[in-house]
């Protein structure tokens, strides 16, 4: 059965560093999307995107945040000076379309020190 | 603003019981709605889909109510495996992305 994976399983980082989340999406899906978790929180809506450009995002993602498909596998996530508060788990997703049931990768969880 | 609400919980139930969740949404546009379930520190997975008409598979039944805008979940002779926090994912119909609720910890117990 197709899955979404993410590397890496657990990044550790010093505040004001970037980070990069990678993800490779089921592969005939269309609509990618990251959320986050912070511990102990509901799931929470960062970015979706679709023909390589972003479609929607919530107010969490800031200036700070930025999503690319560099190639036809991977979708990352650039935290690009991260901050204490971003420590989370980092989740990755992907459906095939409007109304579609979202799958999710197993999370990368961030911590910054 | 609170979007989609659910039972504080935790439940804790002993194998065998049945067991309820509530969950409301407070976006009347909303059109597609789900039940996942999250174990500890692992992703959100699909455990079904919520329609209009009611849903059933195996021990658990879904069922929506557009118009109180509630959503439920029954489990039915339920399993130590069946422990776990259950979301209640409720699709915007203007955008692409879930709202989640804060979830719904489930402790089967022996």
């Amino acid at each position: 059965e197709p899955e979404v994976t993410q590397t890496p399983s657990h990044q550790v980082t010093q505040m004001g560093q970037e980070v990069i989340l990678r993800c490779v999406p089921i592969s005939n899906h269309l609509y990618f999307y990251w959320y986050r978790q912070i511990l102990g929180q509901k799931v929470e809506f960062l970015v979706s995107f679709y023909n390589n450009e972003i479609s929607e995002k919530s107010e969490i993602f800031d200036d700070q945040f930025s999503v690319e498909r560099p190639d036809g596998s991977n979708f990352t996530l650039k935290i690009r000076s991260t901050k204490l508060e971003d420590s989370a788990m980092y989740f990755c997703a992907s459906d095939r379309g409007v109304e579609d049931t979202q799958y999710f990768g197993p999370g990368t969880r961030l911590t910054v020190l | 603003r609170k979007e989609v609400e659910q039972d504080p919980g935790p439940f804790n139930v002993p194998e065998g019981a049945t067991v309820a969740f509530n969950c409301t949404y407070s976006n009347s546009a909303s059109q597609s709605f789900f039940w996942y379930r999250q174990d500890c520190r692992k992703e959100p997975k699909l455990l079904m889909s919520v329609y209009s008409s009611g849903n059933e598979d195996g021990r658990f039944t879904a069922q929506l109510n557009r118009a109180s805008q509630y959503i439920s979940l029954l489990i039915r002779d339920s399993k130590l495996s069946d422990s776990a926090t259950y979301l209640c994912v409720v699709n915007d119909n203007y955008g692409q992305n879930f709202v989640f609720g804060p979830g719904t910890r489930l402790s089967v117990l022996p």
